[in-house]
């Protein structure tokens, strides 16, 4: 199975700021890596597709980079909406598997 | 907002059967593959399969594949996903997604909880 490690667990940060998730493949995975948004008490929300595709209705602040076995998704501009715990996911290999999440927190 | 409805969670005891069902209204459900995908209490993600848009095939985690079984009526626009012999380590909320070119889940339901507990 490919494992995806996600890092940091839980990232603090003050509105405004440009962040960077990480999210590391065991092995490559090409573009088959797509990113979800959960906010709290809610549904996941594919955020990023083929690890850079922008996705309808989602925030330009959002931005995926990566391929292979090396992953990022950027925030430029943290908002307090943003408050929410994100997957990175892989669709190259079955079984399909997923980070374990980073968890954002704002100040 | 695309959303497929799940039903069919709730509490049940160690060892049973529970069939969980997705009504997929919003889109035309008879093109897209369909996926099942639960999150534990602790909020791990875990693919449990997918099934072809006509039903002739389906893919499964190995690990839950002798137990969990996933089938679609396109003429009711619904996914199933039976689970039998159900253990503790069952106990999450299970999502009904789309799966689409790729491999992501673009539509996801809002999920159903099962707990299986004595």
């Amino acid at each position: 199975d490919v494992v995806l490690t996600q890092s940091p667990a839980t990232l603090s940060v003050t509105p405004g700021e440009r962040i960077s998730l990480s999210c590391r493949a065991s092995e490559s995975v090409g573009t088959y890596l797509h990113w979800y948004q959960q906010k709290p008490n809610e549904s996941p929300r594919l955020l990023i597709k083929f690890a850079s595709q922008s996705i309808s209705g989602i925030p330009s602040r959002f931005r995926g980079s990566g391929s292979g076995t090396d992953f990022t998704l950027i925030i430029n501009g943290v908002e307090l909406e943003d408050l929410s715990i994100y997957y990175c996911q892989q669709g190259d290999n079955l079984p399909r598997t997923f980070g374990s999440g980073t968890r954002l927190e704002i100040k | 907002e695309v959303q497929p409805v799940e039903s069919g969670g709730g509490l049940v005891q160690p060892g049973s059967s529970l069939t969980v069902s997705c009504v997929a209204a919003e889109f035309t459900f008879s093109d897209y593959w369909m996926s099942w995908v639960r999150q534990t209490p602790g909020k791990t993600m875990e693919w449990i399969g997918d099934i072809k848009y006509d039903g002739s095939y389906t893919n499964y985690a190995p690990s839950l594949k002798n137990r969990f079984t996933i089938s679609r009526d396109n003429a009711k626009s619904t996914l199933y996903l039976q689970m039998s012999n159900v253990r503790s380590e069952d106990t999450a909320t299970y999502y009904c997604t789309s799966l689409d070119i790729g491999s992501n889940f673009a539509y996801w339901g809002q999920g159903t909880l099962v707990t299986v507990a004595s």
